[in-house]
Parts: C-alpha cells; sequence; structure tokens
C-alpha cells in the first residue's frame, strides 16, 4: 500500500467553522492532491500541490485552501465550513504527472451540521 | 467538455458469471486511461493504465481493454471478492494534473 495516511478519518463539524485535514505521505512523492466524492458525482480536484509551497486550484475550490510546508504533508483547511461541503474527502500522491497512476488514501468523512 | 460515462452504474453477478464493465469517453486528446477498484470505507486503489488504442492488460480475473471511444474492464470468473465499485479516470494530453473520473460501476457478486 501507498504510504499515505489522513487525519482524521472522521469529523464532524459545525456550520462556520474551520476545519484542517491533513495528508501525511512517506514516499517522497512530489505531486499531491486533494479531492472530494460525492454520490452521483466521480471524484472531483479542489486542489494540488507540485512541490513545497507549490500549489494550484482544481475544479471546485471555492472555499478551500491548501498549504504545503514540507515534502510529506498537504493540508487542506474549509475557511468557514458549509454543509455543502459534507462529503469524503480523499487524498492522492503521484510520482510524475507524465503516465504515473494516482494513488489515494482512505478518506475523511466530513460530516457539517 | 471532456466527458466519461461508466455503466451499468450496478452489476448483480454470480459467482462465476463473467461480464464486462464499460467506461465510454468524449475527450480532445487522451493520453491514458486509468482503472481504480474501491471497497466501501476506503481509498481507491489503482488496477491497471491504457495508453493505446489496442492495449489490453491483465490481472487475475480481470482484463482491460482500450479503443479510441471507450475501456472495457473484463470480469472472468468473478468471485464474491470482486465486489466493489470500479472507476475509470482519464488523463487528457493537455493538463495532466487534473484525471477526469467517471461516477463508477458497483458490482455484487454472489456466491
Amino acid at each position: 500500500d501507498a504510504g499515505i495516511t489522513q487525519s482524521p478519518r472522521h469529523k464532524v463539524t459545525e456550520t462556520g467553522t474551520p476545519v484542517t485535514l491533513r495528508c501525511h505521505q512517506t514516499e517522497n512523492h512530489r505531486y499531491m492532491y486533494w479531492y472530494r466524492q460525492d454520490p452521483g458525482h466521480g471524484l472531483r480536484l479542489i486542489h494540488y500541490s507540485y512541490g513545497v509551497k507549490d500549489t494550484d486550484k482544481g475544479e471546485v475550490s471555492d472555499g478551500y485552501s491548501v498549504s504545503r510546508s514540507k515534502t510529506e504533508d498537504f493540508l487542506l483547511t474549509l475557511e468557514s465550513a458549509t454543509s455543502s461541503q459534507t462529503s469524503v474527502y480523499f487524498c492522492a500522491i503521484r510520482e510524475d504527472i507524465t503516465g504515473s497512476p494516482l494513488h489515494f488514501g482512505n478518506g475523511t468523512r466530513l460530516t457539517v451540521t | 467538455e471532456d466527458q466519461v460515462t461508466q455503466s451499468p452504474e450496478a452489476l448483480r453477478l454470480q459467482e462465476g458469471e463473467s461480464s464486462s464493465l464499460n467506461c465510454s469517453y468524449t475527450v480532445s486528446g487522451l493520453r491514458g486511461l486509468f482503472w481504480y477498484r474501491q471497497d466501501p470505507g476506503k481509498g481507491p486503489e489503482f488496477l491497471f493504465t491504457l495508453y493505446s488504442a489496442g492495449e489490453e492488460k491483465e490481472k487475475e480475473r480481470l482484463k482491460a481493454t482500450l479503443t479510441k471511444k471507450e475501456s472495457f474492464l473484463h470480469i472472468t470468473a468473478p468471485k464474491p471478492e470482486d465486489s466493489a465499485t470500479y472507476l475509470c479516470a482519464l488523463m487528457m494530453n493537455t493538463g495532466f494534473q487534473k484525471l477526469v473520473f467517471g461516477t463508477g460501476t458497483r458490482l455484487l457478486v454472489s456466491p
């Protein structure tokens, strides 16, 4: 299994509160990604990182920010959680972008009440 | 717009009953296609990469094939442990970072 750890695995929070999800990898891969998975939708990209301090937006980035201060850690922050952000969040890593696949963590289930 | 459609949404098979899952797409330029397996409560697990029409990859009871418009995941003599959701994802010639995922096929194999 790819060495990816997501924390927490489950979280319940209230609308309007900030939330940070953590992804930690032991593979030393350059590329890291945050996706959300919702019923009826494919996995959708929130943000990605192509190196320490280098990040970019994905297709559903509104309301989310990310940070990567070390190769192994990629943080996703919901600045002010809303009910529409209730979802399962997956972190993924990738060795290169020319053809290697993404490898996923086991996700964080977030419920915003 | 790049699109991917997986069918059927759900499939129920008896153990040993072979079948195929479909991933059809309309994209401007395909660089590669990935197949993943996802178990409940887990992240997607990588199965195969296909790069060009005519290519085939096999692993145990699974075989993935690719044409210019679609990919198939053939499951031969499935077992209950093959029950999972199977996802396909497209990597385009432009924007390598941004894979386009299908919504998956939920496979249930009964003993």
